[in-house]
């Protein structure tokens, strides 16, 4: 079992739908990331978060340290939003251990 | 500010030689980490530097490796180069300040095709 698993591995959506994407993780944390790669492989950091909840415009991420559970929600979806969303456990030392991503393709 | 630039963006090498990658961190970032990204293995942790110092290392053999220098600028080597090793190699860079968010900066990441 992977360290970090994350779902769903791709996904469709039409243009304002509300889309969630979802991170477990098994191992102790420091703080979670949430990381945006567009085509190309420039990587932006869209959030860390090492508990409760995150907002920047209509990205929300959440995080549930009990649960050992993280949710990237994007809402009001735009085919600019079309990227592929990797979430990170973070250790000590930035040791980091990435989820598989999640491809999001938003149809207009 | 300027951002996390790494050098060169495209490298181009064959089997059997050596590899050194480049990365500058943002301006009074002291710590660099850096990633190896495949289309089967995604993206994978190789070390992170602190002050000149090793912190940490990911599970890669011994071919690859890295160093700090003083002004915070990271180089890492492969050596003796396989197929395999062909990949989207990224740094990033934070801050590392005690008890602060230490979010990571990521560069634009060389891509390196082993033929």
């Amino acid at each position: 079992k992977n360290e970090v698993e994350q779902s769903p591995q791709n996904l469709t959506a039409q243009e304002g739908e509300f889309i969630t994407i979802n991170c477990s993780y098994s191992v102790g944390i420091s703080a979670l990331h949430w990381l945006q790669q567009h085509p190309g492989g420039g990587i932006v950091s869209l959030f860390m978060l090492s508990s409760g909840k995150k907002k920047h415009g209509r990205l929300i991420a959440t995080i549930n340290i009990q649960e050992k559970h993280s949710s990237l929600h994007i809402t009001a979806s735009h085919p600019r939003d079309s990227a592929v969303y990797i979430c990170a456990a973070v250790r000590l030392y930035q040791k980091v251990t990435f989820g598989i991503g999640t491809k999001l393709q938003v149809i207009p | 500010k300027a951002g996390v630039t790494q050098t060169p963006r495209y490298l181009i090498k064959t089997r059997g030689q050596q590899v050194t990658l480049s990365c500058s961190p943002i301006s009074g970032h002291r710590s660099v980490s850096w990633y190896q990204q495949t289309p089967g293995q995604g993206l994978q942790f190789l070390f992170e530097y602190f002050s000149e110092t090793q912190r940490n290392k990911g599970n890669f053999p011994g071919r690859f490796s890295g160093r700090q220098f003083s002004n915070s600028r990271s180089e890492m080597n492969v050596s003796t180069l396989e197929l395999g090793d062909s990949a989207l190699y990224l740094c990033a860079s934070s801050l590392e300040i005690a008890g602060g968010r230490n979010e990571q900066f990521f560069g634009p990441g060389t891509r390196l095709t082993v033929l």
